[in-house]
Parts: C-alpha cells; sequence; structure tokens
C-alpha cells in the first residue's frame, strides 16, 4: 500500500513571500501520478497541481510549481508570490497508473497561514 | 453545471441512530467516491464505485455501505451511529482520466454523533 507523509503540520508566511510545502511518498510502482489540493475554510477541495512520474520537468501552474524528485520520492509545493487567498490547509495525494479504481491516497496535509 | 452535490452539509446523530449522505453528480463521471476526514487530519477512502451497480471497499468500510443504482447518485448510508464516525464527509467524482482532471469535490457533510 501506498503511504503519503506530509511532515509539515503548520506553517506561516508573509504575503508576497515565497514559501515551500513538502510531501514524501513511499511506494514500488514507477508508474503514477501526484496531486496537490486546497482546501480553504470554505471547506472546499480544490485542484491545484498535478504531476505525472514519466514526466521529468516540474509541473507549473501560476504561482504554483512542484519540485517533483523521484528517486527521493518527493514532492514540494512552492507558492510564489503568498496572497491571503493562499490561506487554506494543502493536500498531497498520490495515484497508481493503471489504478482500477483511481483511487488517490491522501498524506495528513499541511496548514498554510499568510500573513498581512 | 453543479458539479457535485452533497446533503446535509451538517447532522448531528445520536448514537445508534441511522442516516442516508446523498451524493449526486451531473457530470456523467464514471467514477464516485466517499472519503472521511477526521480532524487535522488527512482523507481516508471508505468507498468507491466504477459504475453504475458497482461498489467497493475502501480503507475504512467498516460501519457504512453504498449503493449505485444510478450514474448520477451515490449514498452512503450509516447504520448504528458510533462517536468514532463523527467526521466530515467528502464526496468526489471522477472521469476515467482522473489523472489528467483529479476528482471533483461535493461541499463535505459534517456529522457530529453524540
Amino acid at each position: 500500500a501506498q503511504t503519503v507523509t506530509q511532515s509539515q503540520p503548520e506553517m506561516s508566511v508573509q504575503e508576497a513571500e515565497t514559501v515551500t510545502l513538502s510531501c514524501t511518498y513511499d511506494t514500488s510502482e514507477n508508474n503514477y501520478y501526484l496531486f496537490w489540493y486546497k482546501q480553504p475554510p470554505s471547506r472546499q477541495m480544490i485542484l491545484v497541481i498535478r504531476q505525472e512520474a514519466y514526466k521529468q520537468q516540474n509541473a507549473t501552474e501560476n504561482r504554483f510549481s512542484v519540485n517533483f524528485q523521484k528517486a527521493a520520492k518527493s514532492f514540494s509545493l512552492k507558492i510564489s508570490d503568498s496572497q491571503l487567498g493562499d490561506t487554506a490547509m494543502y493536500f498531497c495525494a498520490f495515484m497508481k497508473h493503471l489504478n482500477a479504481g483511481n483511487m488517490l491516497t491522501f498524506g495528513g496535509g499541511t496548514r498554510l497561514m499568510v500573513k498581512p | 453545471n453543479a458539479g457535485v452535490t452533497q446533503t446535509p452539509k451538517f447532522r448531528i446523530l445520536k448514537i445508534g441512530q441511522s442516516m442516508t449522505l446523498q451524493c449526486t453528480q451531473d457530470m456523467n463521471h464514471n467514477y464516485m467516491y466517499w472519503y472521511r476526514q477526521d480532524p487535522g487530519m488527512g482523507l481516508k477512502l471508505i468507498y468507491y464505485s466504477v459504475g453504475a451497480g458497482i461498489t467497493d471497499k475502501g480503507e475504512v468500510p467498516n460501519g457504512y455501505n453504498v449503493s449505485r443504482s444510478t450514474t448520477e447518485d451515490f449514498p452512503l448510508r450509516l447504520e448504528l451511529a458510533a462517536p468514532s464516525q463523527t467526521s466530515v464527509y467528502f464526496c468526489a467524482s471522477s472521469k476515467i482520466q482522473v489523472q489528467i482532471y483529479g476528482y471533483t469535490f461535493g461541499s463535505g457533510t459534517r456529522l457530529t454523533v453524540v
């Protein structure tokens, strides 16, 4: 079974600065997919960014980018120019390739506070 | 386009009571899921379905049941509620190409068992 670990329960950052959230995972699979989800106080889960394990290039979505280190089984999220609206819980998630149910395994989350 | 709709948003149950959490999606997604999120924790999979008439257990299925009679609906049934089932419940759905689109989540149901 896969496990996903987010070692930082809480983090804070000043508005306009950059912050990096950590995620590590344990798998014996070679092909898989990784995701970051954001959960603001509204409780809605929002997909932030995704990465295919077979792609070496790190994914980028506007102010959000990842540092994917396959050998180290690490998938960190970098948020640049942090905004107050980035305050949320962030969850890292893993999915095996050719997974019959397309099931995601989630980490425990990191609570991010952006301070004005 | 409503996406994934969950009802109710909040509910308080007494120990031993039963209830059904409703989930419906209007995106014609094949896959549907129920997760629970305990305070300060990540999401754990309860049950999932790959299509109408097909369901399977996830990581934490005990105390729950599901059915999938239509593509749109995936209700979660709690029988004999226990305090350990106090949690926030999320329903989600996805296209087959979940690696591209990820899941679409409902807004959650906060359930308290007292």
